[in-house]
Parts: C-alpha cells; structure tokens; sequence
C-alpha cells in the first residue's frame, strides 16, 4: 500500500544510546517532516525538508538531527537519547503543490 | 506569533447527540487550515482542508467550517466509530513557519452508544 513507512514502531533506550528513525515514502513526494507528540502539547515539528540533500529545523531540533541523502527516506538521529526525548514521533510527506500531508504510524520511543 | 487553539480539551456525548469542536487562529496570511482525525496509536489522519473564509466542506457527519479568526467542525448525530482526536492545523502563508502545519492540541470526542 502506498503511504509513509516508519520503523521501527516501538524502541526503549538508555539515557547517552544512539538510534535513528527512519521514514520511507513511495509516492514521489518532495516535502519530509518529522514531528513528535507529548500529552499536552499537541504535534511539533522537529526536522523538515524541501527536497533530496535539503534540511531545515522545526520547532523543536535541539538533540536531534537529520539526513535526506534520497528524496524517499527521511532518517531523524538522537545521538545521546535523553528522558526528555521520550515521546511519539510522526513522519509525514506532502507532494509539490499540495497541501496535504500524509502521516506515518508513528514510532513510540522510551528512553530510560 | 502563528498559534492554533482548540476547545474543549475533551468532549462526551451521546449517540446522535450533535455539537460542535472549535479552532481559534492567529497566523500570518492564512494559506489553509487542515482538520485531521487521530486514532489511538495511529498516525493524524486527514479529513479536510479550507482556504477560505466562508468555505464550508463535508464527510459523511462531519462538516467544516471557517471563518476570519476560527473554524468548526461540526458532527450531526455521531456514532461511537466516530470517537477520536480531532486535531486542527494551520499552514501559514508566510513568515517563518511558512509551508508548515503548526497544530493544535486536539480535542478527544468520546461518543457513548
């Protein structure tokens, strides 16, 4: 089924570990986000980008980072996981000259 | 600054029972407001977008509406599937946020058979 593939879905970390996430599309998109959700807080963007090669911050970028290096596949890195960096993260594209944005399931990330 | 706010937190109702979520905005240049429906463990999933004020658009029992500072999403005699989040977004025109959603926080509707 065409969509927004995130793996891995669920992953428990110990505070200082490293992991990425990663994000695929097939449906051509140019525009990649990455946003995570707390209780309370609603959706934040992280990451984004505007095309293959291109990334720009969000909202709320400190500690993570990203890579577009296909226009497929959105990766967000935590390269020393912090308890505060517990939450749920999305992935979601949109098309040129298209305002929609189609949404992954989600990753549910611990970090201990 | 771009900023989305949705009411109530959390909304019960009855089958059949109608009412309303709102979404006041305040954006720089208004380029579209976006309702999505969220599932529990689910990812946002899209229901509607409105451009202008006076659009109206609907789906099955829901309807959206907007106008100048707020939209609203009304749900005429809801059944228990259609218990979810509700979450508005708005997309600005420019500005730094330009191209991107900023989100609401959601209201929770639980509908009781």
């Amino acid at each position: 089924n065409a969509g927004v593939t995130q793996t891995p879905k669920f992953r428990v970390l110990k505070t200082g570990q490293s992991m990425t996430l990663l994000c695929a599309q097939d449906m051509n998109h140019e525009y990649m986000y990455w946003y995570r959700q707390d209780p309370g807080m609603g959706l934040r963007l992280i990451h984004y980008s505007v095309g293959e090669g291109t990334t720009a911050k969000g909202e709320v970028p400190d500690g993570y980072n990203v890579s577009r290096l296909k226009k497929q596949n959105f990766l967000l890195g935590l390269e020393s996981a912090a308890p505060s960096q517990t939450s749920v993260y999305f992935c979601a594209s949109r098309g040129q000259g298209s305002d929609g944005y189609t949404f992954g399931s989600g990753t549910r990330l611990t970090v201990v | 600054e771009d900023q989305v706010t949705q009411s109530p937190e959390a909304l019960r109702l009855q089958e059949g029972e109608s009412s309303s979520l709102n979404c006041s905005y305040t954006v720089s240049g208004l380029r579209g407001l976006f309702w999505y429906r969220q599932d529990p463990g689910k990812g946002p999933e899209f229901l509607f977008t409105l451009y202008s004020a006076g659009e109206e658009k609907e789906k099955e029992r829901l309807k959206a509406t907007l106008t100048k500072k707020e939209s609203f999403l009304h749900i005429t005699a809801p059944k228990p599937e259609d218990s979810a989040t509700y979450l508005c977004a708005v997309q600005a025109g420019y500005g730094g946020s330009q191209g991107n959603l900023i989100f609401g926080k959601g209201t929770k509707l639980s509908v009781k058979p």
